[in-house]
């Protein structure tokens, strides 16, 4: 069965500094490939998502990820890290047809 | 309207109580699902319809009843909760199936069960 694995259950980097979210998957098929955004006492907010075609994806916020099927991985940057950044982001990938499973998610804090 | 909206935001009620959560949306998006998030931990998916049609339950008990009236509302019917039901309980609709665009999520409702 497909899964994520976020590496880092909490990262904290300066404003300013350049943001790196690990995640690792596990598949047996080409995935399909999820970063979420939670903030405080909300629901979640799709960033981006990977299918096929371009490795390269671009998001909502500045965000980004590529996927490196040699690496089996799917790494959430952005370039300059802004207070507002702060939040839990979550890896997720679809197993079977309909069901998204979340990697344990984790916490970004911003230091002024 | 791009939104999936929940109510109650807030909800406490006794292990004897029955209760419902509801959840709408307009954008003509055909599977929804719930999804349970407890403190500090991933959502986990609960329930699928698809086309108004229960399509997944991940072995959910049965004091859970979820109902789909139609392709807009989704309803979970609560009743004998424990208090290890107390978490956040997260709607969320996609086109067709979470292939399509990843689901659109609801800011959830806090349930606390007393």
């Amino acid at each position: 069965a497909q899964s994520v694995t976020q590496l880092g259950s909490h990262v904290s980097v300066s404003e300013g500094a350049l943001v790196l979210l690990r995640c690792n998957y596990s598949s047996s098929v080409p995935p399909y490939l999820f970063w979420y955004v939670q903030y405080p006492n909300q629901g979640l907010q799709l960033l981006l998502k990977y299918t096929t075609g371009a490795t390269l994806v671009k998001g909502i916020n500045g965000f980004e990820a590529e996927f490196k099927k040699s690496e089996t991985s799917f790494h959430l940057t952005k370039p300059s890290a802004h207070m507002s950044d702060a939040a839990e982001y979550f890896c997720a990938v679809i197993q079977g047809a309909q069901k998204l499973v979340f990697g344990q998610g984790t916490r970004l804090t911003i230091n002024p | 309207d791009t939104e999936v909206t929940q109510t109650p935001k807030h909800l406490v009620m006794g292990m004897t109580n029955k209760k419902s959560l509801k959840c709408e949306q307009h954008m003509g998006h055909r599977a929804m699902y719930w999804y349970k998030q407890k403190a500090k931990k991933p959502p986990e998916l609960m329930f699928v319809y698809s086309y108004e049609k229960l399509s997944i339950n991940e072995s959910v008990p049965s004091r859970f009843s979820p109902e789909c009236p139609n392709s807009s509302l989704l309803n979970l019917h609560l009743h004998a909760l424990q208090p290890e039901d107390s978490a956040l309980y997260l709607c969320a609709s996609s086109v067709a199936g979470v292939l399509d665009l990843g689901n659109t999520f609801g800011s959830g409702t806090r349930l606390t069960v007393v």
